[in-house]
């Protein structure tokens, strides 16, 4: 089944202590992203990846940190979390490849607590 | 920059109405629009998306959306509710830089 993979979903933390979401999917797509959910903003894009090696800003990255090694992974670092990084974060990925299309596949999300 | 408007926050309609939910963009280029649902709990799914052609979409679960160049909007739409429909739905417009820009969601509640 295509899918993309998060872990863990549920992770309550205290601020300074450094932590890791992992996202993986299984399609083969090139391009992968990492948004944030907040009420009443919407889903705002963290950071993204193009490919392996390639990895650049969304419109909210600071305080993260993510790294593309492999096609299928893309984890999320936050080396010092802080209670304002609590949120829904979600990891999509795309064919960057496939023509006319944005359509981006979510995983199931990772609700995070900064205590 | 791109962005996208949801002037609702909360609707509240009644089982078996119809129902409208209203999405503004603002994009110079032609856009690649999307609707997705989020039910309580749970990740993201697609309703349904526009990219070229039909103006006139249709999608998963009996919805449809309409993309009207001149107003901007692809406001998406179901003739008759059902209760599990209830979720929150985000429109989207695909942006420069490879993303998804969102719109800050519309919570649907149905009464029974």
């Amino acid at each position: 089944e295509a899918q993309v993979t998060q872990n863990p979903r549920y992770l309550i933390t205290v601020t300074g202590k450094k932590l890791t979401v992992t996202c993986s999917q299984n399609m083969n797509h090139e391009y992968m992203s990492w948004y944030r959910q907040d009420p009443g903003l919407g889903l705002r894009q963290i950071y993204y990846s193009m490919n392996v090696e390639v990895t650049d800003k969304g419109d909210v990255p600071e305080g993260y940190k993510v790294s593309r090694k492999e096609k299928r992974n893309f984890p999320l670092i936050l080396e010092s979390p802080s209670p304002n990084q609590t949120s829904l974060y979600f990891c999509a990925s795309r064919d960057r490849l496939a023509a006319d299309s944005y359509e981006q596949y979510f995983g199931p999300g990772t609700r995070l607590t900064v205590t | 920059a791109q962005s996208v408007t949801q002037p609702d926050i909360h609707i509240t309609v009644s089982e078996g109405a119809s129902l409208e939910l209203r999405c503004n963009y603002s994009y110079g280029a032609t856009p690649y629009l999307f609707w997705y649902v989020q039910s309580p709990g749970q990740g993201l799914q697609l309703l349904l998306k526009y990219f070229s052609g039909d103006t006139l979409v249709q999608g998963i679960k009996g919805f449809e959306a309409e993309f009207k160049r001149s107003q901007s909007s692809f406001n998406l739409r179901k003739p008759s509710v059902h209760w599990s429909d209830a979720a929150e739905y985000f429109c989207a417009v695909g942006a420069q830089g490879n993303k998804l820009v969102f719109g800050a969601g519309t919570i649907l509640r149905v009464k029974s």
